[in-house]
């Protein structure tokens, strides 16, 4: 699978849009991008994944740049809920484990 | 309401001794995983399942072991011979087909002293 670099953290102010980018430079053709988030001390939760569309449902937004070496994670209305340790993992379908990297801490302040 | 449950929450155990997590789900998923976790890091992959009665070392097996009896649990032993066996462990399930992304548990805090 291949691999992923994310800033190691950002911040946001509560209400404003959050834009965690990824970039995964290596991807091949068959591979999607998956989003999960991890609240302080418990399991990841899983967000979003796509393959080349751009992706929307009731958690998130995913853009993935046309040649697919890069995608954004977009929370439109960040609250201090969304304070989490986001994780931008990219696999192959079937039969392809999850690697999780160090994710991106995102801090939605007040 | 379906989900995975692992137990106990905090765990505590004298250096030397075996110790067993547990893990269940009643989500009907094919495939459970076992993660640790360190602070400050992400997961890492210790063993995983795809059916019952089958499971693959995952990148850091070394000290563990595993069982797939039945299609909803698959506990872990962390042995004696895992030489830093204090994390948070993470057990996570899936559907056969993995597009869809996993359900993980709620994590077990071990801590060997």
């Amino acid at each position: 699978d291949a691999k992923t670099t994310q800033p190691p953290s950002m911040d946001c102010a509560e209400g404003r849009a959050a834009n965690l980018p990824c970039n995964h430079s290596t991807i091949s053709g068959n591979e999607y991008v998956y989003w999960y988030r991890q609240i302080h001390s418990q399991g990841p939760q899983y967000i979003i994944h796509g393959l080349k569309n751009n992706e929307t449902n009731e958690m998130a937004s995913l853009i993935i740049t046309e040649d697919r070496k890069s995608s954004t994670l977009i929370l439109p209305h960040a609250t201090l809920r969304d304070t989490a340790v986001y994780y931008c993992i990219v696999r192959t379908g079937a039969n392809s484990k999850l690697t999780f990297g160090k994710g991106i801490t995102l801090s939605v302040r007040p | 309401d379906g989900g995975i449950t692992q137990s106990p929450k905090y765990l505590f155990r004298k250096e030397g001794q075996n110790v067993t997590l547990s893990c269940e789900q009643n989500l009907n998923h094919d495939a459970m995983y076992w993660y640790r976790q360190d602070p400050g890091q992400g997961l890492r992959l210790i063993y995983y399942s795809q059916i019952v009665n089958d499971f693959q070392k995952g990148d850091i097996a070394e000290g563990y072991s595993v069982s797939r009896e039945k299609k909803e649990s698959f506990p872990l032993t962390v042995t004696s011979a895992q030489k830093n066996p204090t994390a948070f462990y993470l057990c996570a399930s899936s559907i056969g087909d993995i597009l869809y992304g996993y359900t993980f548990g709620s994590g077990t805090r071990l801590t060997v002293v």
